[in-house]
């Protein structure tokens, strides 16, 4: 257990909608770091926040967003959705950011049909 | 830019030989080098890290990993595979030490154990 928790465990919705999935951190971490994977794309890196402002920004498309709370945990926010947004969505944590290692959660499954 | 990257996509090995999954990362030396695991249908688990107090590096679970500069590489190995070690392996790099940096992940090796 890597002290890290992401809700849902698993999601099904339609094309066009939208969906918010969360993530609580390890305690004491103040950066938080969203991840797409999917089977042709691999691991992606969409979004990193510390400390409730947003750090870094990868391959996160326009219909995403993400924010942290001031309770550092984050939610990572899906809209308009496509059938190709199915994937399994991490989040990871780390004491900053720094490069240093993050702590992976066991990640939401997304399933758009 | 740093970047990664793996050799192989699927390896398979016989349980009790010798496992041995390849990392090579780009010219310049990175601050910090990972190995990371994933079992089906879970998250991925920090393995071992190099942070160039020492090259070679023991993990968990019996893994250890050896930085090599003039080769650019972070290969991991285990001695002696057990059916538990069937994974997927990503090698990971750091692009910075920055509150900004990220880390670099592999395209990932997936490890099959064969009885």
């Amino acid at each position: 257990d890597s002290g890290v928790t992401q809700t849902p465990k698993h999601l099904i919705t339609a094309t066009g909608q939208r969906v918010t999935l969360r993530c609580s951190p390890r305690s004491g971490d103040l950066s938080v770091y969203w991840y797409q994977q999917s089977l042709d794309q691999g691991l992606q890196f969409l979004i990193q926040y510390y400390n409730g402002e947003e750090r870094a920004k990868g391959n996160i498309l326009e219909r995403f967003s993400a924010q942290q709370f001031p309770d550092l945990h984050s939610e990572l926010n899906l809209s308009s959705l496509e059938l190709g947004d199915s994937a399994l969505y991490f989040c990871a944590s780390s004491v900053e950011g720094g490069g240093l290692e993050q702590y992976f959660g066991p990640g939401t499954r997304l399933t758009v049909t | 830019a740093q970047s990664v990257t793996q050799l192989g996509s699927h390896v398979s090995v016989s349980e009790g030989a010798l496992v041995l999954l390849r990392c090579n990362y780009s010219s310049s030396v990175p601050p910090y080098l990972f190995w990371y695991v994933q079992y089906p249908n879970q998250g991925l688990q920090l393995l071992l890290k190099y942070t160039s107090a020492a090259t070679l590096v023991k993990g968990i679970n019996g893994f250890e990993a050896e930085f090599k500069k003039s080769e650019t590489s972070f290969h991991l190995t285990k001695p002696s595979a057990h059916m538990s070690d069937a994974a997927e392996y990503f090698c990971a790099v750091s692009d910075g030490r920055s509150s900004a940096s990220k880390i670099i992940f592999g395209s990932g090796t997936r490890l099959s154990i064969r009885p």
